[in-house]
């Protein structure tokens, strides 16, 4: 089975502007998880989806938004972007999401911002 | 409130030595899970171990190990005879059902792992 991929792997933005990170599942997976990943704070969550509807979200302000498809397959929209928006965004599947699930995790997108 | 944490941030260590990894967290729920992943230079999490809160056996798989105990609210993992591809971040995450908190993962933050030749 192919694993998550994740598109673009790398990105350089500049502050203001606005990014859309994409993500694939696995095979048969439906629930996508976002995660930013930066040195100061590790990895935190963003949010969750599952059958196109957000079901959880982390502490992050309304410029980070997502959304999924029928087909699992999921967006990450980051808006006026900042300077400290620059980090590695991580998109995790699983099965259905529940908290007995692993999450397999794709290579990332990173982001950087001038 | 839920938390994981892993007090030492980097290790180095020569091949062949034994290497463990803590981890403890805090949770406020009965059912939760704890996983361990690695992350190698490349940037992706690859998933290592997934322990389910009413299940303290420890588990070995080849030379990795991991020991959970509840009473110290601890999952530890042990490489064994350590190689230099183990050089890596690893993380201890938990997730937890309260609140039904599927598809979140709370992440420690992480120990970098330096193997030495």
């Amino acid at each position: 089975k192919a694993g998550v991929t994740q598109t673009p792997r790398y990105l350089i933005k500049t502050r203001g502007q606005q990014v859309t990170l994409s993500c694939s599942p696995i095979s048969g997976h439906r629930s996508v998880s976002w995660y930013q990943q930066t040195p100061g704070q590790g990895l935190q969550f963003l949010f969750e989806y599952f059958s196109e509807t957000q079901r959880n979200k982390g502490n992050f302000p309304g410029r980070f938004s997502g959304r999924q498809f029928s087909n699992s397959r999921s967006e990450m929209n980051v808006s006026t972007l900042e300077l400290g928006d620059s980090a590695l965004y991580l998109c995790a599947s699983s099965l259905v999401g529940e908290v007995t699930d692993t999450q397999y995790f794709g290579p990332g997108t990173r982001l950087t911002v001038l | 409130a839920q938390k994981v944490t892993q007090a030492q941030t980097e290790i180095s260590v020569v091949e062949k030595e034994d290497v463990t990894l803590d981890c403890v967290y805090e949770t406020r729920d009965t059912t939760y899970y704890l996983f361990w992943y690695k992350q190698p230079p490349s940037g992706e999490l690859v998933f290592l171990i997934r322990r389910n809160s009413f299940d303290e056996q420890n588990e070995i798989s080849g030379r990795y190990s991991w020991n959970f105990q509840k009473s110290t609210s601890s999952f530890n993992f042990t490489i064994t005879a350590s190689q230099v591809v183990d050089s890596a971040v690893y993380f201890c995450a938990l997730s937890e059902d309260f609140y039904n908190q599927g598809g979140k993962l709370i992440f420690g933050q992480g120990t970098e792992l330096s193997v030495k030749p």
